[in-house]
């Protein structure tokens, strides 16, 4: 298995107050993403990054920010939660990006907004 | 993404039956890659696909893409309780880019 560990694992929080997921991996990979799932909608791209301090924006990046200082950590940062945040948020790594590089996920953090 | 259609939404089968999940885009599929879900769980990588006609297989699953590479499909033989759960496809619509997925297939396989 891809050493990749999210963290929280489950979190509750309440609407307006700031919440950071991490993302840590041991595989060196270059490019690491955050996706949501939710019922109706699938997995979606929130952000992604191709190395330290270099990151994109994904479909629905409203509302969330990330930071990669180091190539082994990945924070997503929801600065003033919602309750349309409620959701599961999975972290991914790849070796490579796009069609050569198959992606390997976390077990996924479920976050709640009261 | 809408991009990316899967059918069905659904699929309730019996045990030792076989099975068809679909995966369609109006985009080339520059890369189309398959995913298991476990209930509650991250998502396990099955196969991956890259040129038109492709076909791969993985014990009793069987992912094909089509010469257009617009296509895919997922045939699982001789279905057991351990297939159950949501399958997902996931494709590179743009040639480097991070995959887009479908809302996935949510199968259950019954004795």
């Amino acid at each position: 298995d891809a050493g990749i560990t999210q963290s929280p694992r489950h979190k509750v929080t309440e609407t307006g107050t700031p919440v950071t997921l991490r993302c840590h991996q041991t595989e060196n990979h270059r490019y690491m993403y955050w996706y949501r799932q939710d019922p109706g909608h699938g997995l979606r791209l929130i952000h992604y990054s191709y190395g330290v301090k270099d990151t994109d924006k994904g479909e629905v990046s409203d509302g969330y920010s990330v930071s990669r200082s180091k190539t082994e950590d990945f924070l997503l940062t929801l600065e003033s939660a919602t309750s349309s945040q409620t959701s599961v948020y999975f972290c991914a790594i790849s070796e490579r990006g796009g069609r050569t590089g198959e992606l390997f996920f976390g077990e996924g953090s479920r976050l709640t907004v009261l | 993404s809408q991009e990316l259609e899967q059918s069905p939404q659904s699929l309730i089968v019996q045990e030792g039956k076989n099975l068809t999940i679909n995966c369609t885009s109006s985009k080339t599929l520059y890369g189309l890659y398959w995913y298991k879900q476990k209930y509650g769980e991250g998502l396990i990588f099955l196969m991956m696909l890259q040129k038109g006609g492709e076909e791969k297989s993985h014990e009793k699953i069987t992912a094909k893409l089509d010469e257009k590479k617009q296509q895919s499909s997922l045939h699982i033989t001789a279905s057991q309780p351990s297939h159950a759960g949501i399958y997902l496809c996931g494709a590179d619509l743009s040639g480097n880019t991070p995959l887009v997925f479908g809302k996935g297939t949510r199968l259950s396989v019954i004795a």
